[in-house]
């Protein structure tokens, strides 16, 4: 299944609201996590199962989407949320990430 | 606090091969599927391969079927991929990651270890 994110770069200001898209080859049932990669980082589990957050996430990174379209919200974007996010399915195997999209501050 | 690090990477010409460690601490290693996950040079992110909790189960995506080998020791809480017949592709940097109770999301990662495959 292959996952395409979309835009692959965002340049926001602080505090915007922003939103990043992830769109399934196929339905994948809601089996959809987000993950964030700060320079030079290993990944962070942000939210598995669609929209469930793992802890220690802030609140203000939130998931939602059904069937094919996915997407990841961040309220009040901060300066620490400069990263990479990438999306991965886990409907079918292969696990399966999509290239990411690449946040940045105005 | 959970703790995954790796080890053994570095330079490898194409078809020898190289094994790679994780070293697992905070939490009770077998009770967890444990993955290797791994990172081409600018590139998105691409699992690898799974390990069941008790090691009875393995998974591999299809590029490295039978080159490719990951195995655990409960015993040392230690994670491994043997790497064989390297190829030019298999560049990246390689993390160890924990799966999230028995699903298949990666709960913790490793800082990862560089692999390098070049004449």
């Amino acid at each position: 299944i292959q996952l395409t994110q979309s835009p692959s770069l965002l340049s926001a200001s602080v505090g915007d609201r922003v939103t990043l898209s992830c769109k399934g080859s196929q339905n994948i049932n809601n089996y959809l996590a987000w993950y964030q990669q700060k320079l030079g980082e290993a990944p962070k589990l942000l939210i598995y199962n669609t929209n469930s957050l793992q802890t220690g996430i802030p609140s203000r990174f939130s998931g939602s989407g059904s069937g094919t379209q996915y997407s990841l919200k961040i309220n009040s974007l901060q300066s620490e949320d400069v990263s990479i996010y990438f999306c991965q399915q886990n409907y079918d195997s292969p696990l399966t990430f999509g290239s990411g999209t690449k946040l940045e501050i105005k | 606090e959970v703790q995954l690090v790796e080890s053994g990477g570095g330079l490898v010409q194409p078809g020898r091969s190289m094994k790679l460690s994780c070293a697992a601490s905070g939490f009770t290693f077998n009770n967890y599927d444990m993955a290797w996950v791994c990172q081409a040079p600018k590139k998105g992110l691409e699992w690898v391969a799974t390990i069941s909790y008790d090691g009875s189960s393995t998974y591999y995506r299809d590029s490295v079927k039978g080159r490719f080998t990951i195995s655990r020791d409960n015993a040392k809480s230690s994670l491994y991929l043997q790497m064989n017949s390297l190829k030019s592709e298999d560049t990246a940097t390689y993390y160890c990651a924990r799966h999230r109770g028995s699903s298949n999301w990666f709960a913790y990662w490793g800082q990862g270890t560089l692999v390098t495959v070049s004449s």
